[in-house]
């Protein structure tokens, strides 16, 4: 089916420890955004990429980096990662030419605790 | 700093009330408002806004912008519990770069009891 897709689902880590999210999405979108939502905060946007080759800092950026691998795939990592970065994190992707309302997609999360 | 607030950040009510949500936003670079509806996973999409006074409605839910007051709301009427669930208002800005993107409200959690 088409849409944004996260890997992984979940995920434990230790206090120092890295990791990759990765998010991909098929609907030939030119816009990436990685969001984290912390309980009854909303999303706040840590990275995002208006096309290949670009990306740019969000309201939350510190201790994480990005990178736009294709044009479809958008990952994010945490290279040593802090129990301030429990979270769950969700991928979305835009095309500025779309037409319809439904202009973001937003991927199912990942849940991550950092212990 | 862009900024969407939110009110009330809570609230309960019984079902077949009518609850009014509220949003107003502080964005520099304004393209539209959007409202979402979230239960324990992704952010689902309701409604979208551009132009300022014209009412979106579907079903239920309805939802209108006052531009010039940098506001929004949220009507439902005659609640059922399936509505229990977090109300994000989101704004989406673009920047000089091509680049666009939305910032959050902390969303409304409302609450439906039978």
């Amino acid at each position: 089916n088409a849409g944004v897709t996260q890997t992984p689902k979940f995920q434990v880590l230790k206090t120092g420890q890295s990791m990759t999210l990765q998010c991909a999405q098929d609907m030939n979108h030119n816009s990436m955004y990685w969001y984290r939502q912390d309980p009854g905060m909303g999303l706040r946007l840590i990275y995002y990429s208006a096309s290949e080759g670009t990306t740019d800092k969000g309201e939350v950026p510190n201790g994480y980096n990005v990178s736009r691998l294709n044009k479809r795939e958008f990952s994010l990592r945490l290279e040593s990662a802090a129990p301030s970065q429990t979270s769950v994190y969700f991928c979305a992707s835009r095309t500025v030419s779309e037409l319809i309302n439904y202009g973001y997609t937003f991927g199912s999360g990942t849940r991550l605790t950092v212990v | 700093e862009d900024k969407v607030v939110q009110s009330p950040l809570s609230l309960v009510v019984h079902e077949g009330d009518t609850v009014t949500l509220n949003c107003s936003y502080e964005v520099t670079n304004f393209r539209s408002l959007l409202w979402y509806k979230q239960e324990k996973k992704a952010p689902t999409f309701l409604f979208m806004l551009t132009s300022s006074g014209i009412e979106k409605k579907s079903g239920r839910l309805s939802s209108i912008l006052d531009k010039k007051e940098l506001s929004s709301i949220l009507n439902i009427t005659a609640t059922q519990t399936g509505d229990s669930a977090i109300y994000l208002c989101a704004v989406e800005w673009y920047s000089g770069g091509g680049a666009d993107g939305l910032t959050f409200g902390k969303g409304t959690h409302l609450i439906i009891q039978p």
